[in-house]
């Protein structure tokens, strides 16, 4: 089936920091990246939406400076937190899909804590 | 009102009882129906997967959608420990973005 990785699946980082997820797609081509936050007992909440070699589209709140996307090829797309603060201290999933399908492959996500 | 209403109470059931589940949404065109299991600390799976009113069976697992009263179940027959996990019901207009309810954490007590 197809699977998709996170790296790292834990990270602390001191406020102010900026920290860098990736996100990859390791038996399929992934023309479309979803990056969501969950937080402890909530939903999760799309961040933003990316397709490779375009800019990403953010969802409404979403600060699109702070959370940097990039989804330069069919395989990777990475999620750099700026100047992070302890309110972005969450639950970072990716999901991936490939052309023309349906499915949503879930990354297995990142805990980011920020002191 | 948000788009997709899942009570997250959690839900303890004995080992062999039967779990329902359900979700409500208010936008009336959504067209495909999913339920993902989730682990602690782990990403989403898709369990099952509907576009039409009506029931699904996989296994243990039915997925039933009533698009005229806008809900959606899912039931897990002769239930397992294993079974212990967050489900999350999600919903989307076409091939666009997923609309995830809150999550019912569900506890299969042995």
């Amino acid at each position: 089936g197809a699977v998709v990785s996170q790296h790292p699946s834990w990270v602390i980082c001191k406020s102010g920091t900026s920290v860098k997820i990736e996100c990859r797609s390791l038996d399929f081509q992934a023309t479309t990246m979803f990056w969501y936050r969950q937080f402890p007992k909530q939903s999760l909440m799309l961040m933003a939406t990316s397709n490779e070699g375009s800019k990403a589209t953010y969802e409404q709140g979403v600060e699109k400076d702070k959370f940097l996307i990039n989804h330069a090829s069919l395989t990777l797309s990475t999620l750099t937190v700026t100047s992070a603060h302890p309110e972005d201290s969450s639950f970072y999933i990716c999901s991936a899909r490939d052309l023309g399908d349906y499915e949503q492959y879930f990354g297995p996500g990142t805990r980011l804590t920020v002191t | 009102q948000k788009e997709v209403e899942q009570d997250p109470g959690p839900l303890s059931v004995p080992e062999g009882a039967i779990v329902s589940l359900n979700c409500t949404y208010s936008n009336s065109a959504f067209q495909y129906f999913m339920w993902y299991r989730q682990y602690s600390r782990k990403g989403p799976e898709l369990l099952m997967y509907t576009y039409s009113s009506g029931n699904k069976e996989d296994g243990r697992f039915t997925a039933q959608v009533d698009k005229s009263s806008k809900y959606i179940s899912l039931f897990i027959r002769d239930s397992q420990p294993s079974d212990s996990a967050t489900y999350l019901c999600a919903m989307s207009v076409g091939n666009n973005r997923l609309a995830f309810g809150k999550g019912n954490q569900v506890v299969v007590i042995p």
